[in-house]
């Protein structure tokens, strides 16, 4: 059973335009929510993360929105440039005490100049 | 920049063969992780350790085994390869995550990408 859902599968967008990545999730036990950013041949690599007592977090051009009550959380890359290319994934994890995420299926993100 | 290391890079092997994937850190982290990832797929937790002779299984059933003897160094082996291992192995660790406030940053390795014949 998939307890991270992530959609969609691929994404194509031109340069500058605001590709968004959804994510649901069944556990209300989750109570973390990163996003990861994985390059072909290298390991993912922590890009932004949220926690359910906001509503949205902004880092640079990567933005979090976070809905509680529809358990749904989505990452929207503002201008995205040729070099935003990758594969992202959703994670969560469960309250204190937990050390394993739960990784969605990945989305992979192509910006095309 | 990402202290962990993994080697071999690509790994080609002929079935049966015993095989040990190498994982160090020199981040001084309690936690550590092997996951594998297939192509379009999520990654999966085969293996974990709390820190020093700590090692749990993971939510995918495995049959590979891990050791951590030293807090920088988690190895994975497989005893007997099968083609049906063929994927791409990651390992992780991260600081313990103490607190409700703390967060759990994940750092990885490059992988090993592994294909038994």
């Amino acid at each position: 059973q998939q307890q991270v859902k992530q959609s969609p599968q691929s994404l194509i967008v031109q340069k500058g335009g605001i590709p968004i990545i959804n994510c649901a999730y069944e556990n209300t036990a989750f109570d973390y929510f990163p996003w990861y950013q994985q390059f072909p041949g290298k390991g993912p690599a922590l890009l932004i993360a949220i926690r359910p007592d906001v509503s949205e977090k902004k880092e640079g051009r990567f933005t979090i929105s976070f809905n509680k009550s529809a358990k749904q959380f989505s990452l929207h890359i503002m201008d995205s440039q040729p070099g935003d290319s990758a594969t992202y994934f959703c994670a969560a994890l469960k309250g204190a005490g937990s050390y394993q995420l739960t990784f969605g299926k990945g989305t992979k993100l192509s910006v095309i100049p | 920049e990402a202290d962990i290391y993994q080697t071999p890079r690509y790994l080609v092997i002929g079935t049966g063969k015993k095989i040990t994937l190498e994982c160090s850190q020199t981040m001084g982290h309690d936690k550590m992780y092997w996951y594998q990832q297939d192509p379009g797929m999520e990654l999966h937790l085969i293996h974990y350790s709390y820190g020093v002779n700590s090692t749990e299984k993971g939510d995918l059933s495995s049959e590979s085994t891990v050791s951590r003897i030293r807090t920088e160094h988690f190895p994975l082996t497989l005893e007997s390869a099968r083609p049906s291992h063929t994927s791409q192995y990651l390992c992780a660790s991260s600081e313990r995550r103490e607190a409700w406030g703390a967060n759990e940053k994940l750092f990885f390795g490059s992988g090993t990408q592994l294909s038994v014949l």
